[in-house]
């Protein structure tokens, strides 16, 4: 079960890229890295999702590199509505049974987006 | 319809109550959970349903308890609980359990409070 690590906490400004990592040092061969973002009392939304190498979508892009240790979501000019909270989940849905990574929440990463 | 719906979207409740919390969707999706989610921590994963069975069980406490009625919907009791239950509760679905690139659809929660 792949465990995932993130910044707890980042400010940017409106208009800037950010860019949040999420290490994940035992990712397996079969895991996919999937980040979602969260407003307050509101349930997370899917943001993106990605295997290997880049993935790009309206709201984001996701770069993982060749050993897939860590992968980073960069956010192309944020503005205020972009402030919430960031997850990145990684694990495999085809081992259910137990708990998989892609089902548990880590601590996430609070981005604050300043005018 | 993207949409997971939850209701109601408040709560109040004694230790003595019983109440429910109701979850709906209409994308054809198999698999259904409940997320627990505390003030300024991540959601927990408290129950998965597959195919309108129950999956996963977090080793939630019984005074939930999960019903799947049909594919659509998915209701949680609740009996006799505590101040400390007081959370926001999340409902998800996806297409199925068990495909490594799944995504998940969050409604936007009951907010619980246990007097």
């Amino acid at each position: 079960l792949a465990k995932t690590t993130q910044p707890i906490s980042m400010d940017s400004y409106e208009g800037q890229e950010v860019n949040i990592t999420c290490s994940h040092n035992n990712i397996a061969t079969n895991d996919y890295i999937t980040w979602y973002q969260q407003f307050p009392s509101q349930g997370p939304r899917f943001i993106i999702q990605g295997y290997k190498t880049k993935v790009t979508n309206e709201v984001a892009s996701l770069f993982i590199p060749a050993d897939r240790k860590s992968s980073t979501l960069s956010l192309p000019r944020v503005s205020l509505s972009d402030t919430a909270v960031y997850y990145c989940l990684v694990g495999d849905m085809e081992n259910y049974g137990g708990s998989q990574g892609n089902l548990i929440f880590g601590k996430g990463t609070k981005l604050s987006v300043k005018p | 319809d993207t949409e997971v719906t939850q209701t109601p979207k408040h709560l109040v409740m004694g230790m003595t109550n019983k109440k429910s919390l109701k979850c709906e969707q209409h994308m054809g999706h198999r698999a259904m959970y409940w997320y627990k989610q505390k003030a300024k921590k991540p959601p927990e994963l408290m129950f998965v349903y597959s195919y309108e069975k129950l999956s996963i069980n977090e080793s939630v406490p019984s005074r939930f308890s999960p019903e799947c009625p049909n594919s659509s919907l998915l209701n949680l009791h609740l009996h006799a609980l505590q101040p400390e239950d007081s959370a926001l509760y999340l409902c998800a679905s996806s297409q199925d359990l068990g495909t490594a690139n799944e995504k998940l659809f969050f409604g936007s929660g009951t907010q619980l409070s246990v007097l």
